[in-house]
């Protein structure tokens, strides 16, 4: 199995609600990633997972909690979101390299399909 | 801090023509520089990575450190390659990849 999976494509949720999007590979990567991605722009990082271990929050409101229960799945809960929220959701995955004992930057990146998100 | 400048954000080409997407990256240690392609309703997906030196679907891409660049050329554009392209810098030590804004390319029939 050479790609990363996401459920479920799409989503539409309330402002009180509480949602999990889930991420899946069987490629053997140890790290993997959530992405949000705005229409005609890149995707922008919010969390990295290093073998099942969190190491990247780059500063995502606590509404997002993201969850890797193994080395395969990667969960991103969420809860009272906005509807500035609304967007792609991005999981990823990748190898990683260590050199000289120090982790060093990722593998190739391969990305899911994306989970679309509606925040009414 | 690592910064990647994609300059044109829409590029338009007739079929048959050459096409060239430009990327320059600011980064002071030695860099990984990475093109992906995002087609329509499609994944986002590699389509070049320097160290690999590959050409994948007739494109190519040179790393330069001198004018630190990595520009996306294809000598002969096909419809289907109308896509949105990211140029995406990877830093030693860091997890992180820095995306470019991207270019949408439209190839014309």
């Amino acid at each position: 199995d050479t790609e990363v999976t996401q459920t479920p494509k799409h989503l539409v949720m309330g402002m009180t609600n509480k949602k999990s999007l889930k991420c899946e590979q069987h490629m053997g990567h140890r790290a993997m990633y959530w992405y949000k991605q705005k229409a005609k722009k890149p995707p922008e990082l919010m969390f990295v997972y290093s073998y099942e271990k969190l190491s990247i929050n780059e500063s995502v409101p606590s509404r997002f909690s993201p969850e890797c229960p193994n080395s395969s799945l990667l969960n991103l809960h969420l809860h009272a979101l906005q509807p500035e929220d609304s967007a792609l959701y991005l999981c990823a995955s990748s190898h990683v390299g260590l050199a000289g004992g120090t982790i060093r930057t990722t593998d190739t990146q391969y990305f899911g399909p994306g989970t679309r998100l509606t925040v009414l | 801090a690592q910064r990647v400048t994609q300059p044109e954000k829409l590029l338009s080409v007739f079929k048959g023509a050459p096409v060239e997407l430009k990327c320059n990256y600011s980064y002071s240690g030695s860099p990984e520089l990475f093109w992906y392609v995002q087609y329509s309703r499609q994944r986002l997906q590699l389509l070049l990575r320097h160290i690999s030196r590959e050409s994948i679907k007739g494109f190519t891409a040179d790393l330069n450190k001198g004018e630190t660049s990595f520009h996306l050329k294809k000598p002969f554009a096909q419809e289907e390659d109308s896509a949105m392209y990211y140029c995406a810098l990877g830093c030693s030590n860091d997890y992180k990849l820095s995306f470019g804004a991207g270019t949408t390319v439209t190839v014309r029939a």
